[in-house]
């Protein structure tokens, strides 16, 4: 596609749910990130991705919180057993060749969880 | 760790005019890049500017233009011949390495 793509765009759920939210980053793009928006602040990194092996994951707030990516394109952000406090916009971002410092940084529509 | 400040929650411009948003940093390193994006309220990040932090010469896209000002570790924008369109949320972002850090935003809201 021509740009970053997430799904769902919304998504409700009930407190203690497990919710997946997926990630399609632009063709050809080696590096991909995760980004928490809370109401109100800016954008908190979550998780990073080279390839399908990711060198940082030091943002994940704690280990209800997982994330793969499979065939160095498709990633998956799961959230077990939801809390209040995760509801949030989930951005997703791309970069080309190395993600070195340089790269640019697209990023997708983002998915708001709401957690009831 | 590096830190990101916008010291300014909202600004407000009339259309054709100029505004500056703010924007200041910490680090420790020599070699990053800086970033505005915006915001608008679709959610989507759009990549306004960025500016290399060993280049001395300010970047400029278009209406958008930077004043780095390395030493001071400042990183503003303007904003020039503000349009209806411009108005959004602006971010200011760093980068070394990996990820991005970005600030708390700037709203902008561009009056007719």
């Amino acid at each position: 596609g021509a740009g970053v793509s997430q799904s769902p765009s919304n998504k409700v759920t009930e407190k203690g749910k497990d919710v997946e939210l997926r990630c399609d980053p632009i063709s050809g793009h080696t590096a991909l990130y995760w980004y928490r928006q809370s109401l109100g602040q800016g954008l908190e990194f979550l998780i990073y991705f080279q390839g399908n092996s990711a060198p940082d994951k030091s943002g994940l707030p704690s280990d209800r919180f997982s994330a793969e990516r499979t065939g160095g394109s498709v990633s998956t952000l799961t959230i077990q057993r939801t809390q209040q406090e995760d509801s949030a916009v989930y951005l997703c971002a791309s970069s080309p060749a190395s993600g070195g410092y340089e790269d640019t940084q697209y990023f997708g529509p983002g998915t708001r969880l709401t957690v009831l | 760790a590096q830190t990101v400040t916008q010291s300014q929650p909202e600004m407000s411009v009339q259309e054709a005019e100029t505004v500056t948003l703010s924007c200041t940093y910490d680090t420790s390193e020599s070699d990053y890049y800086l970033f505005w994006y915006k915001q608008p309220p679709s959610r989507q990040m759009i990549l306004v500017i960025r500016q290399e932090a060993y280049k001395q010469q300010n970047a400029t896209e278009n209406r958008f233009s930077v004043n780095f000002q390395k030493a001071a570790k400042s990183f503003s924008l303007k904003i020039s011949d503000s349009q209806l369109g411009d108005a959004a949320m602006y971010f200011c972002a760093y980068r070394s390495r990996d990820k991005l850090t970005f600030g708390t935003g700037t709203r902008l809201a561009v009056r007719p």
